[in-house]
């Protein structure tokens, strides 16, 4: 069975500094890995994804990730914050090749702080 | 080409109601999946459906059910209903299997 473990539940961070979510994930086969951002009140917006190939993941709105097969690790970095990041972020996990059945983690609530 | 619509936006029932939740998938897509979200949490994958047929299911108990339509639009129905089935319900469509899931706003259920 795969699960996924954020390990911090908040982060708060000043405008315009870096941020790293960090997202551990455990699974018996090959997986696939992908990080997702919630508004508030709104659905699930992919920002990226690993499948394969090159380890850094670039995604949207400046955001990028890096696996870690040996860590077991895919962190959510950022080197520089908007006001506009904050938000829930979700990083989760899926067997299958896309993003179908996916395990997610229980998220971290970014905060930017003015 | 329109996104991923779920209705109604928010919905409250007495515990042992039955529920239906719509899903209108992205013109195209023809694979659907629920997933329920509680509170403070993630998302957990209730069930799958690809061209009419459950092709999937999470650890949920048969009073959670699903139907997709020839226009591949979905419901889930939930039974039985207890308090903890409170929760935000999120729809995705996808165009075919294994390809990239869009995610609709969601249905907010609130059991009293």
């Amino acid at each position: 069975a795969q699960s996924v473990t954020q390990l911090d539940s908040q982060v708060p961070v000043f405008e315009e500094a870096p941020v790293e979510l960090r997202c551990n994930y455990s699974s018996s086969v090959s997986v696939y890995l992908f990080w997702y951002v919630q508004y508030p009140n709104q659905g699930l917006q992919l920002l990226l994804k690993y499948l394969s190939g090159s380890t850094l993941v670039k995604g949207i709105n400046g955001f990028e990730a890096e696996f870690n097969k040996s860590q077991t690790s895919f962190h959510l970095r950022k080197p520089s914050v908007h006001i506009s990041d904050t938000a829930e972020y979700f990083c989760a996990v899926s067997e299958d090749f896309g993003n179908e059945k996916l395990t997610f983690g229980t998220g971290t609530r970014l905060t930017i702080i003015p | 080409e329109t996104g991923v619509t779920q209705s109604p936006t928010h919905l409250i029932k007495t515990r042992g109601q039955q529920v239906t939740l719509r899903c209108s998938s992205q013109s195209g897509h023809n694979t659907v999946s629920w997933y329920q979200q509680a509170l403070g949490q993630g998302p957990q994958f209730i069930f799958q459906y690809y061209r009419e047929e459950e092709n999937g299911r999470g650890n949920f108990p048969p009073r959670f059910s699903g139907l997709q339509f020839p226009n591949y639009s979905s419901e889930l129905n939930v039974n039985a209903l207890e308090l903890d089935d409170s929760a935000l319900y999120l729809c995705a469509s996808s165009l075919e299997q294994n390809t990239e899931a869009f995610f609709g706003q969601g249905t907010r259920l609130t059991v009293v």
